[in-house]
């Protein structure tokens, strides 16, 4: 299982925003990664991928993005929150030999 | 750049077969299998994400419990596709399906450590199950 928080996450632009994602297994490998993605499904557009094994940004994703944890704890944040940053986040389990999992997605939307 | 697209019928009917088929772009995908593998990926309306299955070169895994072994994943016909059946639909089934493409070389028993997320997805498409 794969628990997000917070499930709505208002904020103001150019302000900071995290979002926390806890595994209910641990998703360290014993090669030394973790096993867990992050995606954003903007509003009418397909998933995009953020963040991969925990901490590895994926081509193309502004360095406003990062993320950090390990084991069952992580923490996806955005630096400085944009407009087009609106959409749904979702944490994504993907520990080799188990199902893939997402979390429920927090929505994140402007005040 | 690989693209994906996802095909197949907009209205199904219930207790009847979903097929869809992900054509991709300028590559075969049982030679490109060796580097990459396929995920499904589906959202119901007004609902999150959930993992469908996966198929590689290995074979399919099934991700989602809830769907009781109703999903089938497959290369399609043709050398450029893979392929979701799902069995048994009813109106819960109704949802937007993506696919998408795996960076990740496919291993039996082991993880890659040179795996880098699912970077390529299809636009998606509706399906609506109604009589």
């Amino acid at each position: 299982v794969m628990t997000q928080s917070p499930l709505s996450l208002p904020v103001t632009l150019g302000e900071p925003a995290s979002i926390s994602c806890r595994s209910s297994l641990s998703l360290l490998h014993r090669n030394g990664f973790d096993y867990m993605d992050w995606y954003l499904r903007k509003p009418g557009q397909s998933p995009q991928l953020l963040i991969y094994k925990g901490t590895f940004r994926a081509s193309g994703v502004p360095d406003r993005f990062s993320g950090s944890g390990s084991d069952t704890e992580f923490t996806l944040r955005i630096d400085r929150v944009e407009a087009e940053d609106v959409g749904v986040y979702y944490c994504m389990q993907v520990l080799p030999g188990f199902p893939f999992i997402f979390g429920q997605g927090t929505r994140l939307e402007i005040k | 750049q690989v693209l994906l697209q996802e095909s197949g019928p907009v209205l199904v009917k219930p207790s009847q077969t979903l097929s869809l088929t992900c054509s991709v772009s300028d590559v075969s995908v049982s030679s490109a299998s060796v580097s990459f593998y396929w995920i499904w990926v589906r959202q119901p309306a007004g609902k999150g994400l959930e993992c469908i299955g996966r198929y590689s070169i290995y074979g399919e895994s099934n991700d989602n419990p809830s769907l009781r072994g109703r999903a089938t994943i497959s290369m399609g016909r043709s050398k450029n596709q893979v392929s979701l059946e799902l069995h048994s639909m009813t109106a819960a089934d109704t949802a937007i399906y993506y696919c998408g493409r795996i960076n990740s070389r496919p291993t039996v028993g082991g993880a890659d450590p040179s795996y880098r997320g699912v970077d390529v997805w299809g636009q998606g498409t509706t399906v609506i199950v109604s009589s």
